[in-house]
């Protein structure tokens, strides 16, 4: 089975730059999707096939896909980007698999 | 407006079964590939299941092969989880969502969830 690997928890300072990691093997030869979850709701997809953002997803959301590494990007983080974020992909198997999540402090 | 609404979740003793419902609003259900994904309590994400949009095509994750059975009813425009054996670690939130695109899709919309526990 294909894994994915998140890092726990990134900090970042209001207004400034954070960058969630998901690491894979080859992750760039598959479609790379991001969904953002804050507490007691369901997931928000804000990244999908690596670098598209869905309508009325701020431009702030970005990402990226190269290699063994899938980036999703947050520029000026506002206290609202808190958040759980988990990246997606399909494995060959055709299942879905869910990176562990990385929780994004904004301080 | 897209909506996706579960219920049937409850409290239910292992070894017992339990059937999700999703009904959905706001789209042609009848072309689009569906999912179940769950999440247990403090958990990440875990895919359950997928359905094409013809029921023609069905997947499951190697902890519920076997002992969950997708479904759907176009013309009720409603998706299904048969959850059947059921085990401690089934306890989660289980979600429907949708599945839009060709290639290595995403989920574009989720429901709100509904909460399954499984306990003696």
């Amino acid at each position: 089975s294909y894994d994915l690997t998140q890092t726990l928890s990134v900090s970042v300072a209001l207004g400034q730059t954070a960058t969630i990691t998901c690491g894979g093997d080859n992750i760039e030869s598959k479609n790379v999707h991001w969904y953002q979850q804050k507490p007691g709701q369901a997931p928000v997809l804000v990244i999908y096939r690596d670098n598209n953002r869905p309508s009325g997803i701020p431009e702030r959301f970005s990402g990226s896909n190269s290699g063994n590494t899938a980036t999703l990007t947050i520029s000026r983080a506002q206290a609202g980007d808190e958040a759980e974020y988990y990246c997606q992909v399909w494995d060959t198997s055709a299942s879905v698999v869910f990176g562990g999540g990385t929780k994004v402090t904004v301080l | 407006e897209v909506q996706l609404v579960e219920s049937g979740g409850d409290l239910v003793k292992p070894g017992g079964s339990l059937r999700l419902s999703c009904e959905v609003s706001g789209f042609t259900f009848s072309i689009f590939n569906m999912n179940w994904v769950r999440q247990a309590p403090g958990k990440g994400l875990e895919w359950v299941s997928f359905i094409s949009y013809s029921s023609s095509s069905k997947y499951y994750a190697d902890s519920v092969k076997g002992r969950f059975t997708i479904s759907r009813d176009n013309a009720k425009k409603s998706l299904y989880l048969q959850m059947d054996s059921l085990r401690a670690d089934d306890t989660a939130v289980y979600y429907c969502a949708r599945v839009n695109g060709d290639f290595e899709p995403q989920i574009d919309y989720w429901g709100q969830g509904i909460l399954v526990t499984v306990a003696s």
